[in-house]
């Protein structure tokens, strides 16, 4: 059962590189979300999804832009990375209201 | 706004021994109360969670219970194992609007032999 995929599992960038985070889950979730996890913060919310075509801004979006053209499918885009930007980056889906999300094992991206 | 506050850790404990991580929150409405577990280098895993007042969410052992009154849903194990190393995290989703997920800073336990 693959659930929630993500790729790549590691990243490093320079300052000023743009890149896509891939995230894709086959569970048929409408709830798709995109959290980072830095030391002592826990995880923030940077976008999220109810549903294809349906994006929203979460806790922390600057820098961030996601689209969700597809059901499964829920790609992550930094513009111009930062290094305020290094981060482990978890992608989530759950199948509605009030119900737990799923997460992939992350992306560790590192930002030169 | 909503909000979770955890115990900072680490919690270090002895093999068989009781653990207790606390937990309070802060929300508007009735919201659904969960804990995750993440072990080292994976993801998040869903351990447990309670959506009304009174609920107690078990599983592998851990118990929770959703104290309105109290606002808070700590997590208890009676006799923890070395396999229970990892960091828990206490999390809400708020009774109205959009269902994200509001966590705590989370709470690192070690178990040692």
């Amino acid at each position: 059962n693959a659930g929630v995929t993500q790729t790549p599992k590691f990243q490093v960038l320079k300052t000023g590189q743009s890149m896509t985070l891939q995230c894709a889950q086959d569970m048929n979730h409408e709830y798709m979300s995109w959290y980072r996890q830095d030391p002592g913060m826990g995880l923030r919310l940077i976008h999220y999804s109810v549903g294809a075509g349906i994006t929203d801004q979460g806790e922390v979006p600057n820098g961030y832009n996601v689209s969700r053209s597809t059901t499964e499918d829920f790609p992550l885009r930094l513009l111009s990375a930062a290094p305020s930007q290094t981060s482990v980056y978890f992608c989530a889906s759950s199948s509605g209201v009030g119900q737990p999300q799923h997460f992939g094992d992350g992306t560790r991206l590192s930002i030169l | 706004g909503d909000s979770v506050t955890q115990m900072e850790g680490p919690v270090t404990l002895s093999e068989e021994a009781f653990l207790t991580i606390n937990c309070t929150y802060t929300a508007t409405g009735y919201p659904s109360l969960f804990w995750y577990v993440q072990y080292p280098g994976e993801g998040l895993q869903l351990l447990l969670k309670a959506t009304k007042a009174d609920d107690k969410g078990s599983n592998k052992g851990f118990e929770a219970t959703y104290r309105k009154e109290t606002t808070s849903f700590h997590l208890e194990k009676g006799s923890v194992q070395v396999s229970d190393s990892a960091v828990y995290f206490c999390a809400l989703i708020p009774g109205t609007g959009f269902q994200k997920l509001v966590f705590g800073t989370g709470t690192r336990l070690l178990v040692s032999p």
